[in-house]
């Protein structure tokens, strides 16, 4: 079955400091991979997508995310996270021949001055 | 360009009442997905319209939910007296082109949901 793993539930950073947000997915061939970003009360903006190519993709905000086809990994960085980037982060995959986008459980992040 | 426009923001039901939520995609979208987010949770798939056709509802509890996308207006997610469990935020995304025909960008756009809390 497709899942998506995101094991950081909660991770809190000073500002200015780096940032790796862990994403992991189980499916039979590469999907097409995404990150989004909520803000509270808010919906879903997407950070940035791999589809092919270049396995590091760069996304809006200062964002970037590495694929990784031997760990099935999608990780999302920032070499320096500010305040505003407080928010919950969702990876998600979508299979090339499907019609659904499986998204993880979120990561909350959480940002000290 | 409007975005996906989901209305009501909030709404309040006792159990046993109805509940119409309504989401109107991004100009020139025609592809409609249903999402429900419950508290410390991911997003849950529900349900995959294009007009006037359910492509996927695999995520769509068997009773008491039902979902519409007519050819005018808005796409509809119906759910039938409403149970506590029901409480939950519903985000709506469009997208110019399913998933299974990704050849542009493929993303979804969303919402900004609508959150039912259910008395």
């Amino acid at each position: 079955a497709q899942s998506v793993t995101q094991p950081d539930i909660h991770i809190t950073v000073s500002e200015g400091a780096s940032l790796e947000l862990r994403c992991n997915y189980s499916y039979g061939a590469t999907p097409y991979l995404f990150w989004y970003v909520q803000s509270p009360g808010q919906g879903l903006q997407l950070l940035l997508k791999y589809f092919s190519g270049d396995t590091l993709v760069q996304g809006i905000k200062g964002f970037e995310a590495e694929f990784k086809r031997s760990q099935s990994s999608f990780n999302l960085r920032k070499p320096s996270v500010h305040w505003c980037d407080a928010a919950e982060y969702f990876c998600a995959v979508a299979p090339r021949n499907g019609n659904q986008f499986y998204f993880g459980t979120g990561t909350s992040l959480t940002v000290i001055p | 360009n409007a975005g996906v426009m989901q209305n009501p923001r909030h709404l309040v039901r006792r159990r046993g009442q109805e509940a119409r939520l309504r989401c109107s995609p991004m100009k020139g979208h025609s592809h409609v997905y249903w999402y429900r987010q419950l508290p410390e949770e991911g997003l849950k798939f529900m349900v995959y319209l294009q007009k006037e056709n359910i492509i996927d509802e695999s995520g769509m509890p068997k009773e008491r939910f039902s979902a519409e996308f007519p050819k005018e207006g808005p796409s509809i997610l119906r759910i039938q007296q409403v149970v506590r469990g029901d409480s939950a935020a519903y985000f709506c995304a469009s997208s110019p082109r399913g998933t299974g025909d990704i050849t542009n960008t493929g993303e979804l756009f969303f919402g900004e949901g609508s959150r039912l809390t259910v008395l």
